[in-house]
């Protein structure tokens, strides 16, 4: 059965701070690595789809990391903002294009 | 552009009736719908996946003919809770893909209450 783990579970940061969260996957059968963030109520939104080993992807305030021989992501968020309060979710891909989740980083930015 | 909508948000519904849930791609051609489903605290988890026109692909766990996935066309995508109980209770979520298999865009959920 693929795992795949994020930590911590949730964060809760002052506006201002800068964040990172943890995803963790099997570094075998590795297609892509997804990132999402899920707002309440909305749907999921695509951050980043990383498919090469050493991949760092930036999109604002929010970059992402990838290292597929070992098997983990970072996501890192500078500068937290209220609005960035959301869950983010990442995914393992395999090669038939199937997305297996993590639990999600639940993350809380205090003004 | 990418816009995948879902209908309805949320439904209440009694034990042994059954519920259809919709999944649209609205500004794009859907070659493959994912259905997913999330328990209180758990991650998303596959249920099934379909390709316009042709049987839907069952996870293991997952029973087909309680589960009913209809992808009829390639913006349409339907699944269908038959005979529903408590236990089916979750909240259900489709995603869809286009020309590239990498990228899955989400509907916003359904979240489903069997009584």
């Amino acid at each position: 059965i693929l795992n795949v783990e994020q930590s911590p579970q949730s964060l809760h940061v002052q506006e201002g701070d800068s964040t990172n969260f943890t995803c963790s996957f099997p570094s075998s059968n590795f297609y892509a690595l997804h990132w999402y963030r899920w707002e309440t109520a909305k749907s999921p939104e695509a951050l980043f789809v990383m498919t090469l080993n050493g991949d760092e992807k930036k999109k604002g305030r929010i970059s992402a990391t990838l290292n597929t021989k070992e098997g983990y992501s970072y996501l890192y968020i500078k500068g937290s903002q209220p609005e960035d309060s959301a869950t983010y979710l990442c995914a393992f891909m395999d090669s038939s294009y199937k997305l297996i989740f993590g639990s999600g980083t639940r993350l809380l930015v205090r003004p | 552009g990418a816009v995948v909508s879902q209908h309805p948000s949320w439904v209440i519904c009694k034990s042994g009736t059954s519920v259809k849930i919709e999944c649209r791609s609205l500004d794009f051609q859907a070659t493959t719908m994912f259905w997913y489903r999330q328990f209180p605290k758990q991650s998303l988890m596959l249920m099934a996946t379909s390709n316009e026109g042709s049987k839907a692909t069952y996870e293991q766990g997952v029973e087909k003919d309680k589960f009913l996935i209809n992808h009829a066309s390639l913006t349409l995508s339907t699944l269908t809770v038959t005979s529903a109980h408590p236990e089916d209770s979750s909240f259900y979520i489709c995603s869809a893909t286009g020309l590239s298999h990498y990228e899955q865009y989400f509907g916003p959920g359904t979240r489903l209450t069997v009584t």
